[in-house]
């Protein structure tokens, strides 16, 4: 079967640097996604890892070890708007299915 | 602007009372996909479609009808819906392949009495 884990909630404080952990077992692997979801919004493609190592896109950075079945997303310089859940997702086939893990509330405080 | 489109935004309706939620994209995407998300389970998904008149189960296909008809929409049926079909839905459409992000619609929060 699809498992992916990550912790439910985190808690930072604006100007610092929060690391969000995701760990995946899946039958197959052809990319992990990350994804910021504001309460009440859909969904917004934030990074796309499928070789190890580190990719970096402005504040944020996410990175993989296959291997070792993990990967995290690292938020520097936090705002308050980067208060939302982020979603770890797994493709697991040829681009079709897309496992998501339960999501990870941060909440930064000033 | 590019964008996936949900109808309805909300939806209180009663047990076994048949209901479509309407789903379209402007990107001219391949992919198409339905999700629900609830509490503590995340986002899990219903259905997919490759294609026009193809269509494939996800996770949660139970309950759940699609069709795809025309490259940019995707509807949703629920046939006879029962409160357990409570959730919050979403709508996504991507580029073929396995190296794209999905872009997702708004949502739609559907309640069954």
């Amino acid at each position: 079967g699809q498992n992916i884990d990550q912790p439910t909630e985190m808690t930072a404080t604006e100007g610092a640097i929060v690391q969000i952990n995701c760990t995946y077992q899946t039958s197959g692997f052809n990319g992990l996604f990350w994804y910021q979801q504001h309460a009440g919004e859909a969904p917004t493609f934030l990074s796309y890892n499928v070789l190890d190592g580190l990719e970096e896109k402005g504040r944020f950075s996410s990175f993989l070890s296959r291997s070792k079945g993990y990967s995290y997303l690292l938020l520097k310089e936090l705002q308050m708007k980067d208060s939302a859940s982020y979603l770890c997702a797994v493709d697991d086939g040829a681009g079709n299915m897309l496992t998501f893990g339960g999501g990870t509330r941060l909440m930064v405080k000033p | 602007e590019a964008q996936v489109t949900q109808n309805p935004r909300y939806l209180i309706t009663v047990t076994g009372k048949k209901l479509t939620v309407t789903c379209s994209q402007n990107m001219n995407h391949e992919y198409m996909s339905w999700y629900r998300q609830d509490p503590g389970l995340g986002l899990r998904q219903i259905y997919y479609s490759m294609n026009v008149e193809v269509t494939d189960k996800g996770d949660v296909p139970e309950g759940y009808k699609v069709s795809r008809k025309e490259k940019r929409n995707f509807p949703l049926i629920l046939e006879s819906p029962s409160p357990n079909q409570t959730s919050l839905y979403f709508c996504a459409s991507k580029e073929a392949g396995w190296t794209y992000e999905q872009y997702f619609g708004p949502g739609t929060r559907l309640t069954v009495t």
